[in-house]
Parts: C-alpha cells; structure tokens; sequence
C-alpha cells in the first residue's frame, strides 16, 4: 500500500539557517503530495502542494518539488524564523484511486521543528 | 469564525465510559474524516464518509464508531473508552472531485482516558 517516511525529528535551528525536512513515498499510479503545517495547540493547515512529477509547490518562502525518479517531496526554505517552529508531515493522495480509496491521504510521521533566536 | 470546528476541545474520562466528539463544517464539502494523532505516529483515519449515506472504517476503526447526522456534521463516539484511546483526534472536510484531495482540518480534541 501507499507509504510516506519523513527525517526523523526533531530538527532544532537557529534562526535564519537553511531547513531541508526529507521526505520519500511509495505509491502505485501519480498520486498528488502534500506538506502540512501543525503549530502548537492548533490543527493541521496546508502549507503546499503538487500534483504532478517536476511541479514545485511553495508558500510563506517554503518550498517542495515532486521529484518522480527518486519518489521524493523534500521541504526547504532559506532562512527559517522563530514563528516556523511547528509539526510537519509530508503526505500523500491518489486522485486516480478508484472506489472508497479515492480522496484519502497517507501521512508521514511528523517532524518536530524548533528554531531558536 | 472556524470553517470546522469541534467540540470539545479536551475532555478526561474514565475507562468503560461512552463518549462523543462531535465536528461540524461551514464550508460545504461533503467528505469528512476522522483522525487521532499520537507521538510518533503521525495521523491514523478512524473512520471516513463520501456523503451522508457513505461510512467507510479507515485502518484503526475499532473501538470507535461515527454517525453523520448532515452534511455538515459528523460525529466520532468511543463506546468503552479504554486508555490506549488517549490521543489528540482530528475531523477534517474535503471537496469532491477529481484531484480535490486537500483536506481542512479541525482544531482538535485532546482526549485523556484514565
């Protein structure tokens, strides 16, 4: 069945230092991938998304291309801030399911992020 | 105000208690989930519904069941509630249609069975 493996946590940074969170999938047929954003004492908030091989999604200067040949979907960003400090999970979804499968998504782990001043 | 909410947003019980958590959504989708969270773990579906008349368990279904009383309520009941139930769940919404995967999330409950 369809899986995400995420870097295993937590990541603690100084601000302004470069984040990479990894993350690798295995799934039959194209499916759609996700980063969400969990920050403290809140739900889950879409932070991007692509939906097909090469597409690069990206928000608040956080960013992911989906990588076909090496089935990955690593998160970056340049410069983190205090305020990045959050959960994040990598995800996936197959729009191309068919029956009681189509629309659900497959989470990773989390990785905990800690950026200090 | 909240597009989906949930109530209540923690709770302690007992063990063999009957509990529900109840989620309700403004923004009209027809699907709704239900997730718990627990440390290391990321998110496990509970339970699923494509609309009103379509429930579907998801991969840790036991112990728990759902009833979707409308479109924009779907509520999660822990018959015996036993303490490995303790966790954070989560109710989610989805659009239907083809490549309309994104889901929007709720608060949260953090739930404690002692």
């Amino acid at each position: 069945g369809d899986s995400v493996t995420q870097m295993e946590g937590p990541v603690t940074l100084s601000e302004e230092a470069f984040l990479t969170i990894n993350c690798t999938y295995t799934a039959t047929g194209y499916p759609s991938l996700f980063w969400y954003v969990q920050y403290p004492g809140e739900g889950l908030q879409l932070l991007l998304k692509a939906t097909k091989a090469d597409d690069k999604g990206s928000n608040k200067g956080f960013e992911a291309t989906y990588r076909k040949e090496t089935t990955s979907f690593h998160l970056e960003k340049g410069s983190v801030q205090v305020s990045d400090s959050a959960v994040y999970f990598c995800a996936l979804g197959d729009p191309n399911a068919g029956g009681t499968s189509y629309g659900k998504l497959t989470f990773g782990q989390g990785t905990i992020l800690t950026v200090h001043p | 105000d909240a597009d989906v909410t949930q109530t209540p947003r923690n709770r302690i019980t007992k063990t063999g208690k009957r509990i529900m958590l109840e989620c309700s959504q403004t923004k009209g989708h027809d699907r709704m989930y239900w997730y718990r969270q627990d440390p290391g773990l990321g998110l496990r579906l509970i339970y699923y519904s494509f609309d009103v008349k379509d429930i579907n368990k998801g991969e840790i279904s036991d112990g728990y069941s759902v009833s979707r009383q409308a479109q924009a309520k779907f509520s999660l009941s822990l018959e015996s509630a036993i303490p490995n139930q303790t966790a954070l769940y989560f109710c989610a919404t989805s659009e239907t249609g083809q490549g309309q995967e994104t889901q929007y999330f709720g608060p949260g409950t953090r739930l404690l069975v002692l």
